[in-house]
């Protein structure tokens, strides 16, 4: 089926390793983009792209690091793991010229630093 | 800068009950807004949305009003069943910044 697929689905590090969330969507979407959950913050975007070679920040990217080589892959890096990082995180992508701005997204990546 | 107020929950009612989860934003221009829904374990989906000011945006009996004047978008369903018990979040899309905005979200359970 056509959609998002993040892997891994869980993942328990420890403080100051790193590690590679993975994105990939097969729906030709300009757009992608990474989010965090948090309980009682919503979602917090950590970076965004709008094509391949293209990035930006959000609101929180401090200690996370992305790249886009291929339009169908957006993975998320952390370069030294810290507890403050536990969370559910979200890779959504969308059309850009469509105009419909409706985001698809993932099932989520589940990071525990201990 | 652009922002969203969502009811705080959670939200427990029995089966069958009306629904009103609220929904308020602060942006500039004349942003898209939505409901999206994630189910336990699962990634958030549209729910339903609505791109100008007066469209009423619908979708498995739920529906909300895009309110310029109130920049309000509050979700209502006359008659909640358990299936619906997930967590919903009210988000807002503003084409200048090119990003959208979400609520903090809103756990609803439906109790038989």
């Amino acid at each position: 089926n056509a959609g998002v697929t993040q892997t891994p689905k869980f993942q328990v590090l420890k403080t100051g390793q790193s590690m590679t969330l993975q994105c990939a969507q097969d729906m030709n979407h300009e757009y992608m983009s990474w989010y965090r959950q948090d309980p009682g913050m919503g979602l917090r975007l950590i970076h965004y792209s709008v094509g391949a070679g293209i990035t930006d920040q959000g609101e929180v990217p401090n200690g996370y690091n992305v790249s886009r080589s291929t339009t169908e892959d957006f993975p998320l890096r952390l370069l030294s793991a810290a507890p403050s990082q536990t969370s559910v995180y979200f890779c959504a992508s969308r059309e850009i010229f469509s105009g419909a701005n409706v985001l698809t997204f993932g099932a989520g990546s589940r990071l525990t630093v201990l | 800068g652009n922002s969203v107020t969502q009811m705080e929950g959670p939200v427990t009612l029995s089966e069958e009950a009306f629904l009103t989860i609220n929904c308020t934003y602060t942006a500039t221009g004349y942003p898209s807004l939505f409901w999206y829904v994630q189910y336990p374990g699962e990634g958030l989906q549209l729910l339903l949305k609505a791109t100008k000011a007066d469209d009423k945006g619908s979708n498995k009996g739920f529906e909300a009003t895009y309110r310029k004047e109130t920049t309000s978008f509050h979700l209502e369903k006359g008659s909640v069943q358990v299936s619906d018990s997930a967590v919903y979040f009210c988000a807002l899309h503003n084409t200048n910044a090119g990003k959208s905005t979400f609520g903090d979200g809103t756990t609803l359970t439906v109790k038989p």
